[in-house]
């Protein structure tokens, strides 16, 4: 099947500083990729909705000025954890959706990044 | 907005037994769903799809357009069928997934 990696699989910064995560389809071009936020033992949380080659789609009470996104490939979008706080250390999953809208696709999901911030 | 709802956020049953994870949708158009499975630290993958009507690790799931819903049943749990599971249609709305139901099969 269709693999997604995710980059780091594990980051620890200091309160303040900006971290990015990269997320990349490796055998599939992916026009949607989705990032949502894990906590422990909690169901994903869907934080945006990154298209190639536009800008990302925002869910309701996540701020897009700390939460930047871009998706300047079909194989590679990024998430920037800016001026991070503690409150944002977290589990970060991308999926990746190949092109196309019939037959439906199913997600392929990276293996997370696991952020914390002191 | 395509949304499905799974209103069990924890399910207990004991193995051998079987189990039903509950998912219901609501919106319009042919719906076309899926469950997706997280073990413990692996990442989420495909369970199984609406439109293919297979069956994997004995999990079926079958679409009742009359009750709107897609529940995911097993007729003998077992204990490596502990996980978190989610409902999700196949295009991102408002909410991709459902909120996911944690499954624990207890000896």
């Amino acid at each position: 099947g269709a693999v997604v990696s995710q980059h780091p699989s594990w980051v620890i910064c200091k309160s303040g500083t900006s971290v990015k995560i990269e997320c990349r389809s490796l055998d599939f071009q992916a026009t949607t990729m989705f990032w949502y936020r894990q906590f422990p033992k909690q169901s994903l949380m869907l934080m945006a909705t990154s298209n190639e080659g536009s800008k990302a789609t925002y869910e309701q009470g996540v701020e897009k000025d700390k939460f930047l996104i871009n998706h300047a490939s079909l194989t590679l979008s990024t998430l920037t954890v800016t001026s991070a706080h503690p409150e944002d250390s977290s589990f970060y999953i991308c999926s990746a959706r190949d092109w196309g809208d019939y037959p439906p696709n199913e997600q392929f999901f990276g293996p997370g990044t696991r952020l914390t911030v002191l | 907005a395509q949304r499905v709802t799974q209103p069990e956020k924890l399910l207990s049953v004991f193995k051998g037994a079987p189990v039903e994870l509950k998912c219901n949708y609501s919106y319009s158009g042919s719906p076309e769903l899926f469950w997706y499975v997280q073990y413990s630290r692996q990442r989420l993958q495909l369970l199984l799809r609406h439109i293919s009507r297979e069956s994997i690790k004995g999990f079926t799931a079958d679409l009742n357009k009359g009750e709107t819903s897609f529940h995911l049943k097993k007729p003998f749990a077992q204990e490596e069928d502990s996980a978190m599971y989610y409902c999700a249609p196949p295009n991102a709305g408002k909410s991709t997934f459902g909120d996911g139901t944690t499954l624990t099969v207890k000896p």
